[in-house]
């Protein structure tokens, strides 16, 4: 496809119920970020991936988020023992990855309701 | 890791009214500065990239400059719709790093 796109677009799931969710970033791009917005809050940087590796994890909120990479494309994202302060919009951008290439793109997201 | 900040962070105004908003960013290690609008629902639209002191974009009756050396940028909407009712973000790279601000949220009433 052209653009970066995330399955499910919509997740509802029980508190203490684990979840996945997966990024398909731009073909070619090697950087690949992950963002949440809660509700009434700014976008929050979880995790970024340079290739497969993560240099930046400092994002995750808690030891339940885990994040992969393979293969240098799609990404998943995983949450444990949901809690219902995870639920959120949760995006994911893309990059080239090259010197002066600055521009992200961002799929349309997955909305994450924990019950 | 880099401290992004919007203000306001909320913003009414009437359709026609001119308006602009303000992003803060550090100011060393600076390589570029985005702007995005995002509608609810949607994924974020990129408006501008950024990069040189005194950088001048425009894009119809939106447009942003950019001061590195004093680490801010500021987006202006002349003419305001209701249709440009969104939240507008900003996000600044530097060492590798990107970081967004919270955003500045617009509501144009008609």
């Amino acid at each position: 496809g052209a653009g970066v796109s995330q399955s499910p677009s919509n997740k509802v799931t029980e508190k203490g119920k684990d979840v996945e969710l997966r990024c398909d970033p731009i073909s070619g791009h090697t950087a690949l970020y992950w963002y949440r917005q809660s509700l009434g809050q700014g976008l929050e940087f979880l995790i970024y991936f340079q290739g497969n590796s993560a240099p930046d994890k400092s994002g995750l909120p808690s030891d339940r988020f885990s994040a992969e990479r393979t293969g240098g494309s799609v990404s998943t994202l995983t949450i444990q023992r949901t809690q219902q302060e995870d639920s959120a919009v949760y995006l994911c951008a893309s990059r080239r990855g090259q010197l002066n290439s600055y521009e992200q793109y961002f799929g349309p997201g997955t909305r994450l309701t924990v019950t | 890791i880099l401290n992004v900040e919007q203000s306001p962070q909320s913003l009414h105004v009437q359709e026609g009214d001119s308006t602009n908003f303000t992003c803060s960013f550090p100011s060393s290690n600076f390589y570029a500065l985005h702007w995005y609008r995002w509608e609810t629902a949607k994924s974020p639209e990129a408006l501008f990239v950024m990069t040189l002191n005194g950088d001048e974009k425009k894009k119809g009756r939106i447009s942003a400059t950019l001061n590195t050396k004093e680490g801010y940028s500021y987006l202006y909407i002349k003419g305001s719709q209701p249709e440009d009712s969104a939240t507008y973000l900003c996000a600044s790279w530097g060492d590798n790093d990107m970081r967004f601000g919270a955003g500045t949220r617009l509501t144009v009433k008609p």
